[in-house]
């Protein structure tokens, strides 16, 4: 079975730091999309970045950056200049068969 | 702003009881999707539906099931509720097939069986 792995159960960041989430992902296909997912306490899953395997260069939104690592199966979420907002529990994800895989995810604790 | 609509934010039923959670998005996607999420598990698909009246079942369909008699409304039915069903469920839809495009996500149902 397909599956994604997130090694880390709990991360701690302070404010304006950077924080690094790691994922791993198991797949025999060349071509796919893989996702970072944000719950925050209010429980609304939002989409946080997205990476298509096709290319070469790393996704980027705003302070969110992931560091794709094709041959290693490795897709990291850093987030920069962390804020207070960014605590929530993060989760990766990827296409298998008609749906997405989730892993079992990161919850984030943002210190001041 | 697009959206998925979950109809209960918060749910108590009986064991035993038959149980309707209602999904509805407004973005006329084709996919629609269940998952139940507890602590340390992540989420886990229960069905999806590609298509109206169609439907599939995912990693964890025993003791639901599912209806899509809408291309709007997706919903799920625990047919005799049981403890062990005690979870957040949420519901998804994406315009692409696998969820290529990303999903969007109600913002969940949390259901006590007791």
């Amino acid at each position: 079975a397909q599956t994604v792995t997130q090694s880390q159960p709990e991360m701690s960041v302070q404010e304006a730091e950077t924080v690094t989430l790691s994922c791993t992902y198991d797949t025999s296909e060349s071509d796919y999309y893989l996702f970072w997912y944000k719950q925050p306490p209010s429980r609304q899953m939002i989409l946080v970045i997205r990476q298509e395997a096709y290319k070469q260069q790393n996704a980027t939104e705003n302070r969110f950056s992931v560091n794709f690592q094709k041959a290693a199966k490795s897709f990291s979420l850093k987030i920069s200049d962390s804020q207070l907002g960014d605590a929530a529990m993060y989760f990766c994800a990827y296409p298998s068969g008609y749906a997405l895989n989730f892993g079992k995810g990161t919850s984030l604790l943002v210190t001041p | 702003d697009v959206k998925v609509t979950q109809s209960s934010r918060y749910l108590v039923k009986r064991t035993g009881e038959k149980v309707f959670l209602e999904c509805v998005q407004d973005m006329d996607h084709e996919n629609m999707f269940w998952y139940r999420q507890d602590p340390g598990l992540g989420l886990r698909l229960i069905y999806f539906s590609y298509d109206v009246k169609m439907k599939e079942k995912g990693d964890i369909p025993e003791g639901y099931s599912v209806s899509r008699e809408k291309k709007e409304r997706f919903s799920l039915i625990l047919e005799s509720a049981s403890t062990n069903q005690t979870s957040m469920y949420l519901c998804a839809s994406s315009p692409q097939v696998r969820g290529l495009g990303g999903y969007t996500f109600g913002s969940g149902t949390r259901l006590t069986v007791v």
